[in-house]
C-alpha cells in the first residue's frame, strides 16, 4: 500500500497569511495527486487534481505542486472561509489512499 | 449541476449488513466511475471502492471481502452493501462521481469531482 503522510497535521495561521501544506507519498506516485478541504460537518471538496490542477470554480489562490513523492498546496492569502481540514488523495495505486488530514484554524 | 444523495438506515446492528444507495440527479450515471468514502467520527477519509456504470469494480482490499458495490443505470443509482459490520464500520459515508483522466502515457488517474452530503451509519445493537 502507499502511505501518505501529511505535515503538519495542525496549523494555526492569520487570515492573510501564505500557508503551505505538505503532503509525502511512501513511494513514487507520479502527479496522480489530489486534494481536497473539508469543512466541519460537510462532505470533502475537490480543490487541485493531478498535483497541479485548480479545479473549475476553485479560487486561485489555492495552488499545488509536486511530483514522485513529495507534493505541497499553497494558500497565497488565507481568507475565513478557508479555515478547514485539508486532504490529499493518490490515485496511482489500484487502492486509493488518502492522507490524515491537516487541520488549518484561526490564529 | 449533478447532484448525489445517500440514502438507507442510519443505524445496523452488528454482524448484519449495510445497505446505502446513492442517487445521482442532473446528470447521467453513465460514463463514469462511481465511489463510496467513509469517514469514521473524528478520523480521516477511507476510500471503500469504486465502480464504473458498466458495472466494473475496484475495491479496498482491507475491505474487499465484506463489499459489493453495484449498479442500476435505469434508476440512475449505485449501491453499496457492506456484511458482517461491527462498531467499526460506524461512519459517515459518501458516494462521489469519480473522473478518470488519461495522462500523455495514457496511464489512468482518479480523482473525486462531485460529492453526496454524506449519511451517518452507526452500528449498535
Amino acid at each position: 500500500d502507499i502511505q501518505m503522510t501529511q505535515s503538519p497535521s495542525s496549523l494555526s495561521a492569520s487570515v492573510g497569511d501564505r500557508v503551505t501544506i505538505t503532503c509525502r507519498a511512501s513511494q513514487s506516485i507520479s502527479s496522480y495527486l489530489n486534494w481536497y478541504q473539508q469543512k466541519p460537518g460537510k462532505a470533502p471538496k475537490l480543490l487541485i487534481y493531478a498535483a497541479s490542477s485548480l479545479q473549475s470554480g476553485v479560487p486561485s489562490r489555492f495552488s499545488g505542486s509536486g511530483s514522485g513523492t513529495d507534493f505541497t498546496l499553497t494558500i497565497s492569502s488565507l481568507q475565513p472561509e478557508d479555515f478547514a481540514t485539508y486532504y490529499c488523495q493518490q490515485s496511482y495505486s489500484s487502492r486509493i489512499t488518502f492522507g490524515q488530514g491537516t487541520r488549518l484554524e484561526i490564529k | 449541476q449533478v447532484q448525489l444523495q445517500e440514502s438507507g438506515p442510519g443505524l445496523v446492528k452488528p454482524s448484519e449488513t449495510l445497505s446505502l444507495t446513492c442517487t445521482v440527479s442532473g446528470g447521467s450515471i453513465s460514463s463514469y466511475y462511481w465511489s463510496w468514502i467513509r469517514q469514521p467520527p473524528g478520523k480521516g477519509l477511507e476510500w471503500i471502492g469504486y465502480i464504473y456504470y458498466s458495472g466494473s469494480t475496484n475495491y479496498n482490499p482491507s475491505l474487499k471481502s465484506r463489499v459489493t458495490i453495484s449498479v442500476d443505470t435505469s434508476k440512475n443509482q449505485f449501491s453499496l452493501k457492506l456484511s458482517s459490520v461491527t462498531a467499526a464500520d460506524t461512519a459517515v459515508y459518501y458516494c462521489a462521481r469519480t473522473i478518470a483522466a488519461a495522462d500523455p502515457l495514457n496511464y489512468y488517474y482518479y480523482y473525486m469531482d462531485v460529492w453526496g452530503k454524506g449519511t451517518t451509519v452507526t452500528v449498535s445493537s
